[in-house]
């Protein structure tokens, strides 16, 4: 149990399909993330949360949107994507404190959600 | 901008066998660093840190030293087991974290 549960695991859609990827964390985090994994390529981030808030939107296509409503969850809502968006997608929380600089932030991941764009 | 270069896989060895996975890193401040792992059909987990330089990161066996002469922080493990397998990124974190591409380990009985 890493702490951290995404769903669903597995989805397949089509390009005109309206989806979204589920996490949720029971650890008491208070910064929430979207990395982007692909075979070959460095994890890309893609979103971040911090107290509920967007703090980095890191050059995203609009075709993918995230929803942080509260401190333990965080969805990423999918519409008309194309198939090089084919990936793991990965969410991860992390306990942040203000004004810590030191750059020590340990990451904890969920298992991931297996996207396939057809 | 910040960046981490590791190098590329697959590396496959025998049990018992001795274990580098070289990792440099470019930053314009004094970031920490970080190896995850990613064991199959999970998310990845911090396998070690260390925070400033010379600091020795260690876990599970695997050793890392933060070399700030060389931009550095290889990984080594002097006898790897069938449950080693695994890919593993090494990572940097300055204002923010920032990854390797992973380097995908398999260790043969």
């Amino acid at each position: 149990e890493t702490g951290v549960t995404q769903t669903p695991r597995h989805l397949v859609m089509g390009m005109t399909n309206k989806k979204s990827l589920k996490c949720e964390q029971h650890l008491g985090h208070n910064a929430m993330y979207w990395y982007k994994q692909s075979a070959k390529k460095p994890l890309e981030l893609m979103f971040v949360y911090n107290f509920k808030e967007q703090t980095e939107n890191n050059s995203v296509p609009s075709r993918f949107s995230p929803e942080c409503p509260n401190s333990s969850h965080l969805f990423l809502h999918l519409h008309t994507l194309q198939p090089e968006d084919s990936a793991l997608y990965l969410c991860a929380s992390s306990q942040v404190s203000a004004g810590d600089s030191s750059g020590a932030n340990v990451l904890t991941f969920g298992a991931g959600s297996r996207l396939t764009v057809l | 901008g910040d960046s981490v270069t590791q190098m590329e896989g697959p590396v496959t060895l025998s049990e018992e066998a001795f274990l580098t996975i070289n990792c440099t890193y470019t930053a314009t401040g004094y970031p920490s660093l970080f190896w995850y792992v990613q064991y199959p059909g999970e998310g990845l987990q911090l396998l070690l840190k260390a925070t400033k330089a010379d600091d020795k990161g260690s876990n599970k066996g695997f050793e890392a030293t933060y070399r700030k002469e060389t931009t550095s922080f290889h990984l080594e493990k002097g006898s790897v087991q069938v449950s080693d397998s695994a890919v593993y990124f090494c990572a940097l974190n300055d204002y923010k974290l920032s990854f390797g591409a992973g380097t995908t380990v398999t260790v043969r009985a």
